[in-house]
């Protein structure tokens, strides 16, 4: 299994209080991504990370922010946490594209953060 | 846009039977293909892959077949396991894109009984 501790992996929040969800990588792939996982949706990409501080948004990253200081970690802050946000997040990372062939992503264990 | 559909589920076998979960999708180019597979609690795992078209993924029993004509990909296992019990997803990736962005699909839940 790909080296990848996502932390917390369970909490419960109230409205408007700030979050960080912490991903932990060893190894030393370049790209990491954070996820939503919702009924009837599926994943969705919050955001995307391709280097130390060089990151991207992706498809539902309003209200959300992220950080990569360093390559191993990359965190996932909700400034000001609402209901709509109670989802379960997931951490992936890959390694660089190679040849033109697509790399796939591996995952964490999720964390479920629930916010009253 | 790129996007994926998959089969609604859930899909209810008796163990030992023919699984098929259909997956087409939408995409300019020449997409990466991806079927992953998620259990109660856990993470998506990485089932299968196919990057080019009429390329067959397989493992663990799961095959897909990457059809360009038809832009499908679908998972077949010729007999599951109630063990199989889980949600699967069907994903692309651009093709050549560098960051290896993922696309899902809504998933399918398989449920397999003894």
């Amino acid at each position: 299994d790909a080296g990848i501790t996502q932390s917390p992996r369970h909490k419960v929040t109230e409205t408007g209080t700030p979050v960080t969800l912490r991903c932990h990588q060893t190894e030393n792939h370049r790209y990491m991504y954070w996820y939503r996982q919702d009924p009837g949706h599926g994943l969705r990409l919050i955001h995307y990370s391709y280097g130390v501080k060089d990151t991207d948004k992706g498809e539902v990253s309003d209200g959300y922010s992220v950080s990569r200081s360093k390559t191993e970690d990359f965190l996932l802050t909700l400034e000001s946490a609402t209901s709509s946000q109670t989802s379960v997040y997931f951490c992936a990372i890959s390694e660089s594209s190679a040849g033109g062939s697509n790399q796939p992503q591996h995952f964490g264990d999720g964390t479920r953060l629930s916010i009253l | 846009g790129n996007s994926v559909t998959q089969m609604e589920g859930p899909v209810t076998l008796s163990e030992e039977a023919f699984l098929t979960i259909n997956c087409t999708y939408t995409a300019t180019g020449y997409p990466s293909l991806f079927w992953y597979v998620q259990y109660p609690g856990e993470g998506l795992q990485l089932l299968l892959k196919a990057t080019k078209a009429d390329d067959k993924g397989s493992n663990k029993g799961f095959e897909a077949t990457y059809r360009k004509e038809t832009t499908s990909f679908h998972l077949e296992k010729g007999s599951v396991q109630v063990s199989d019990s889980a949600v699967y997803f069907c994903a692309l990736s651009d093709r050549g894109g560098a960051t290896n962005k993922l696309i899902f699909g809504t998933g399918t839940l398989l449920a397999v009984q003894p």
